[in-house]
Protein backbone atom coordinates (compact mmCIF):
# COMPACT_ATOMS: atom_id res chain seq x y z
CA UNK A 1 0.00 0.00 0.00
CA UNK A 2 0.92 3.25 -0.54
CA UNK A 3 2.00 5.92 1.84
CA UNK A 4 3.07 9.41 2.54
CA UNK A 5 4.45 10.92 5.43
CA UNK A 6 4.68 14.86 6.52
CA UNK A 7 6.25 14.36 9.78
CA UNK A 8 6.56 18.86 10.04
CA UNK A 9 3.36 19.13 11.62
CA UNK A 10 3.78 23.08 12.05
CA UNK A 11 6.67 24.90 11.21
CA UNK A 12 6.64 28.94 12.03
CA UNK A 13 9.99 30.90 10.66
CA UNK A 14 10.30 34.73 10.03
CA UNK A 15 9.74 36.25 6.63
CA UNK A 16 13.09 36.05 4.35
CA UNK A 17 13.76 33.03 5.70
CA UNK A 18 14.68 29.92 3.56
CA UNK A 19 12.11 26.89 5.00
CA UNK A 20 12.14 23.09 3.71
CA UNK A 21 9.25 21.03 4.07
CA UNK A 22 9.99 17.09 3.95
CA UNK A 23 8.28 14.74 2.25
CA UNK A 24 8.52 10.49 2.33
CA UNK A 25 6.76 8.52 0.28
CA UNK A 26 6.07 4.58 0.57
CA UNK A 27 5.14 2.57 -2.70
CA UNK A 28 5.89 -0.50 -4.39
CA UNK A 29 5.31 1.20 -8.06
CA UNK A 30 8.89 1.74 -10.09
CA UNK A 31 6.50 4.15 -12.20
CA UNK A 32 4.52 6.73 -9.81
CA UNK A 33 3.85 10.45 -9.50
CA UNK A 34 4.10 12.42 -6.77
CA UNK A 35 2.45 16.21 -6.38
CA UNK A 36 2.56 19.03 -4.29
CA UNK A 37 -0.20 21.47 -3.39
CA UNK A 38 -0.80 24.29 -1.10
CA UNK A 39 -4.14 25.18 1.30
CA UNK A 40 -3.88 28.69 2.16
CA UNK A 41 -6.57 30.04 4.90
CA UNK A 42 -9.36 30.46 2.39
CA UNK A 43 -8.83 26.72 2.09
CA UNK A 44 -8.91 26.18 -1.54
CA UNK A 45 -5.91 23.34 -3.02
CA UNK A 46 -3.99 24.79 -4.88
CA UNK A 47 -1.60 22.80 -7.30
CA UNK A 48 1.86 23.32 -6.96
CA UNK A 49 3.99 20.46 -9.10
CA UNK A 50 3.56 16.99 -10.54
CA UNK A 51 6.59 14.75 -10.97
CA UNK A 52 6.98 11.57 -12.48
CA UNK A 53 9.09 8.34 -11.10
CA UNK A 54 11.72 8.52 -13.60
CA UNK A 55 12.39 12.12 -13.62
CA UNK A 56 15.27 13.31 -10.44
CA UNK A 57 15.93 16.57 -12.01
CA UNK A 58 15.13 19.24 -9.09
CA UNK A 59 12.92 21.91 -10.02
CA UNK A 60 12.94 25.46 -9.55
CA UNK A 61 10.20 28.11 -9.86
CA UNK A 62 10.94 31.09 -8.89
CA UNK A 63 11.17 31.17 -4.73
CA UNK A 64 10.03 27.88 -4.70
CA UNK A 65 12.24 24.31 -5.48
CA UNK A 66 11.81 20.85 -5.06
CA UNK A 67 14.10 18.31 -4.35
CA UNK A 68 13.50 14.67 -5.51
CA UNK A 69 15.22 11.31 -4.14
CA UNK A 70 14.31 7.86 -4.93
CA UNK A 71 17.20 7.01 -3.19
CA UNK A 72 15.45 8.21 -0.05
CA UNK A 73 12.24 8.40 -1.43
CA UNK A 74 11.85 11.80 -0.15
CA UNK A 75 10.56 14.99 -2.50
CA UNK A 76 11.55 17.89 -0.50
CA UNK A 77 9.92 21.41 -0.65
CA UNK A 78 12.08 24.46 -0.43
CA UNK A 79 10.99 28.25 -0.46
CA UNK A 80 13.87 30.91 -0.72
CA UNK A 81 13.44 33.71 1.03
CA UNK A 82 9.76 33.35 2.24
CA UNK A 83 6.94 35.87 2.47
CA UNK A 84 3.77 36.18 4.56
CA UNK A 85 1.77 35.07 1.94
CA UNK A 86 3.16 31.59 1.63
CA UNK A 87 1.57 31.11 4.97
CA UNK A 88 -0.63 27.78 4.23
CA UNK A 89 -1.28 24.21 4.58
CA UNK A 90 1.18 22.21 2.32
CA UNK A 91 0.28 19.06 1.09
CA UNK A 92 2.47 16.20 -0.33
CA UNK A 93 0.54 13.87 -2.69
CA UNK A 94 1.77 10.40 -4.55
CA UNK A 95 -0.44 8.81 -7.38
CA UNK A 96 0.30 4.70 -8.74
CA UNK A 97 0.84 4.41 -12.46
CA UNK A 98 -2.44 2.46 -13.83
CA UNK A 99 -2.27 0.20 -16.77
CA UNK A 100 -4.82 2.30 -19.47
CA UNK A 101 -8.19 -0.47 -19.56
CA UNK A 102 -10.37 1.41 -21.26
CA UNK A 103 -10.59 4.13 -18.77
CA UNK A 104 -7.97 5.06 -16.18
CA UNK A 105 -8.09 7.38 -12.35
CA UNK A 106 -6.15 7.21 -9.42
CA UNK A 107 -6.98 9.08 -6.66
CA UNK A 108 -4.16 10.64 -4.76
CA UNK A 109 -2.80 9.66 -0.99
CA UNK A 110 -1.96 13.06 0.65
CA UNK A 111 0.02 13.38 3.60
CA UNK A 112 -1.30 14.95 6.69
CA UNK A 113 0.23 18.03 5.54
CA UNK A 114 2.61 20.42 7.15
CA UNK A 115 1.17 24.12 8.66
CA UNK A 116 3.75 26.65 7.84
CA UNK A 117 3.68 30.20 9.75
CA UNK A 118 5.31 33.15 8.27
CA UNK A 119 5.81 36.03 10.61
CA UNK A 120 6.17 39.10 9.89
CA UNK B 1 -13.74 29.19 -17.25
CA UNK B 2 -15.04 28.10 -14.03
CA UNK B 3 -12.72 25.00 -13.51
CA UNK B 4 -14.55 22.76 -10.87
CA UNK B 5 -17.60 24.38 -8.92
CA UNK B 6 -19.17 22.43 -6.02
CA UNK B 7 -22.81 23.28 -4.33
CA UNK B 8 -23.64 24.03 -1.46
CA UNK B 9 -20.93 25.66 0.24
CA UNK B 10 -21.48 24.73 3.86
CA UNK B 11 -24.32 23.21 5.10
CA UNK B 12 -25.91 21.98 8.42
CA UNK B 13 -27.39 18.86 8.89
CA UNK B 14 -29.67 16.92 11.58
CA UNK B 15 -28.05 13.19 12.50
CA UNK B 16 -30.24 10.97 9.65
CA UNK B 17 -31.06 13.26 7.30
CA UNK B 18 -29.62 12.91 3.76
CA UNK B 19 -28.61 15.34 1.22
CA UNK B 20 -26.60 15.40 -2.08
CA UNK B 21 -23.06 17.00 -2.53
CA UNK B 22 -23.04 18.82 -6.12
CA UNK B 23 -19.95 18.55 -8.41
CA UNK B 24 -19.50 19.80 -11.89
CA UNK B 25 -16.13 20.87 -13.95
CA UNK B 26 -15.66 22.54 -17.32
CA UNK B 27 -12.75 21.46 -18.19
CA UNK B 28 -13.68 17.98 -20.27
CA UNK B 29 -12.28 16.18 -17.85
CA UNK B 30 -12.84 12.37 -17.99
CA UNK B 31 -11.96 11.30 -14.22
CA UNK B 32 -13.73 12.97 -11.26
CA UNK B 33 -12.80 12.00 -7.65
CA UNK B 34 -14.40 13.05 -3.94
CA UNK B 35 -12.71 13.47 -0.77
CA UNK B 36 -12.78 14.48 2.74
CA UNK B 37 -10.94 16.74 4.73
CA UNK B 38 -10.69 16.09 8.63
CA UNK B 39 -8.18 17.91 10.96
CA UNK B 40 -5.12 16.21 10.93
CA UNK B 41 -5.73 13.80 8.66
CA UNK B 42 -4.90 15.47 5.29
CA UNK B 43 -7.62 13.96 2.34
CA UNK B 44 -9.03 11.20 1.86
CA UNK B 45 -10.42 9.40 -1.66
CA UNK B 46 -14.11 8.26 -0.76
CA UNK B 47 -14.91 7.79 -4.18
CA UNK B 48 -13.56 8.04 -7.83
CA UNK B 49 -15.27 7.67 -11.78
CA UNK B 50 -12.86 7.26 -14.79
CA UNK B 51 -15.47 7.83 -17.08
CA UNK B 52 -19.24 8.40 -17.72
CA UNK B 53 -21.17 5.34 -16.44
CA UNK B 54 -18.44 4.41 -13.66
CA UNK B 55 -17.84 4.63 -10.45
CA UNK B 56 -14.88 2.67 -7.85
CA UNK B 57 -14.92 3.12 -4.42
CA UNK B 58 -11.80 4.76 -2.68
CA UNK B 59 -10.14 4.51 0.79
CA UNK B 60 -13.30 5.68 2.81
CA UNK B 61 -16.37 4.92 1.00
CA UNK B 62 -18.79 4.03 3.70
CA UNK B 63 -22.05 6.41 4.42
CA UNK B 64 -21.49 7.61 0.99
CA UNK B 65 -22.85 6.73 -2.61
CA UNK B 66 -21.82 8.80 -6.00
CA UNK B 67 -23.76 8.95 -9.57
CA UNK B 68 -21.66 10.51 -12.45
CA UNK B 69 -24.48 11.82 -14.17
CA UNK B 70 -22.98 12.85 -17.59
CA UNK B 71 -18.88 14.26 -18.04
CA UNK B 72 -19.67 17.25 -16.11
CA UNK B 73 -21.32 16.14 -13.30
CA UNK B 74 -20.60 14.03 -10.10
CA UNK B 75 -22.73 13.82 -7.25
CA UNK B 76 -21.81 12.49 -3.57
CA UNK B 77 -25.28 11.44 -1.15
CA UNK B 78 -25.22 10.94 2.23
CA UNK B 79 -28.54 8.47 2.82
CA UNK B 80 -28.42 9.01 6.91
CA UNK B 81 -26.14 11.69 7.87
CA UNK B 82 -23.66 10.88 10.74
CA UNK B 83 -22.22 13.63 13.27
CA UNK B 84 -18.62 11.11 11.93
CA UNK B 85 -19.27 12.69 8.21
CA UNK B 86 -18.88 16.07 9.51
CA UNK B 87 -15.93 17.07 7.21
CA UNK B 88 -14.86 19.39 4.45
CA UNK B 89 -15.40 17.76 1.08
CA UNK B 90 -13.62 18.53 -1.53
CA UNK B 91 -14.13 17.20 -5.50
CA UNK B 92 -11.70 17.50 -8.31
CA UNK B 93 -11.45 16.45 -11.87
CA UNK B 94 -8.54 15.18 -14.13
CA UNK B 95 -7.65 13.80 -17.84
CA UNK B 96 -7.38 10.71 -18.50
CA UNK B 97 -4.41 9.16 -19.82
CA UNK B 98 -3.47 5.16 -20.41
CA UNK B 99 -1.14 5.55 -17.46
CA UNK B 100 -2.31 7.93 -14.83
CA UNK B 101 -1.07 9.95 -12.59
CA UNK B 102 -2.50 13.28 -13.79
CA UNK B 103 -2.89 16.19 -12.29
CA UNK B 104 -6.17 16.94 -10.11
CA UNK B 105 -7.72 20.55 -9.91
CA UNK B 106 -9.66 20.78 -7.04
CA UNK B 107 -12.88 22.61 -6.41
CA UNK B 108 -13.54 25.19 -3.39
CA UNK B 109 -15.09 22.48 -1.33
CA UNK B 110 -17.97 22.19 0.70
CA UNK B 111 -18.13 22.16 4.76
CA UNK B 112 -20.59 19.95 6.67
CA UNK B 113 -21.69 19.47 9.90
CA UNK B 114 -23.77 17.00 11.19
CA UNK B 115 -25.07 17.98 14.68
Amino acid sequence: AQKVTQAQTEISVVEKEDVTLDCVYETRDTTYYLFWYKQPPSGELVFLIRRNSFDEQNEISGRYSWNFQKSTSSFNFTITASQVVDSAVYFCALSEAQVYSGGGADGLTFGKGTHLIIQP
Amino acid sequence: NAGVTQTPKFQVLKTGQSMTLQCAQDMNHNSMYWYRQDPGMGLRLIYYSASEGTTDKGEVPNGYNVSRLNKREFSLRLESAAPSQTSVYFCASSEDSWEGGETQYFGPGTRLLVL
